[in-house]
């Protein structure tokens, strides 16, 4: 699977658009970018997921740029609940069993 | 639906003793995985299985044994506990499919003291 690199962390304003980058060089024609998310101890929670074309849904939003070497999740409106590490997976699907976390982005809302 | 249901929540452990950290899931996936997170960084796989009877080392397998007998259940065992096995501890699994998105257990934290 493809390396992610991720900025450690974020910080951004309540009710401000959240932007989360995420750089995935090596990525290969038939993986998949994956966000989780892991708000304090918990374990993590699935975001959102997209091969080429952006994706959205009652959560986020992930735009993925043409040549697929990197992508963002956007939050549109952060509340101070998504306070949580995000991390950037890129996987492909069937065939591809291990299920690799990074460090990730701690985001930071601010009040 | 329950999901994933890890058991214990929290356990204290003697140097060289030894436990078994329980988990399962109610929802038919093939896949199921043990992570360790250790404090303020990332997921590491510990072990991973694709179905009853198949099993495979990650990336931090060592001190660690899983056994997958069911679908449903995949205990994680630790012989001869050591401090560095402090740890929270995740179970995981999914379905292959069109998502193949990872559903997580509420997490077991682990002190060897």
């Amino acid at each position: 699977d493809a390396k992610t690199t991720q900025p450690t962390s974020m910080d951004c304003a309540e009710g401000r658009a959240a932007n989360l980058p995420c750089n995935h060089s090596t990525i290969s024609g038939n993986e998949y970018v994956y966000w989780y998310r892991q708000i304090h101890s918990q374990g993590p929670q699935y975001i959102i997921h997209g091969l080429k074309n952006n994706e959205t849904n009652e959560m986020a939003s992930l735009i993925i740029t043409e040549d697929r070497k990197s992508s963002t999740l956007i939050l549109p409106h952060a509340t101070l609940r998504d306070t949580a590490v995000y991390y950037c997976i890129v996987r492909a699907l069937s065939g591809t069993y291990k299920y690799i976390f990074g460090t990730g982005t701690r985001l930071k809302v601010l009040a | 639906n329950a999901g994933v249901t890890q058991t214990p929540k929290f356990r204290i452990l003697k140097i060289g003793q030894s436990m078994t950290l329980q988990c399962t899931q109610d929802m038919n996936h093939n896949y199921m995985y043990w992570y360790r997170q250790d404090p303020g960084m990332g997921l590491k796989l510990i072990y991973y299985s694709v179905g009853a009877g198949i099993t495979d080392k990650g990336e931090v397998p060592n001190g660690y044994n899983v056994s997958r007998s069911t679908t449903e259940d995949f205990p994680l065992r630790l012989e001869l506990a050591a401090p560095s096995q402090t740890s929270v501890y995740f179970c995981a699994s999914y379905t292959a499919g069109y998502s193949e998105k990872l559903f997580f257990g509420s997490g077991t934290q682990l002190s060897v003291l």
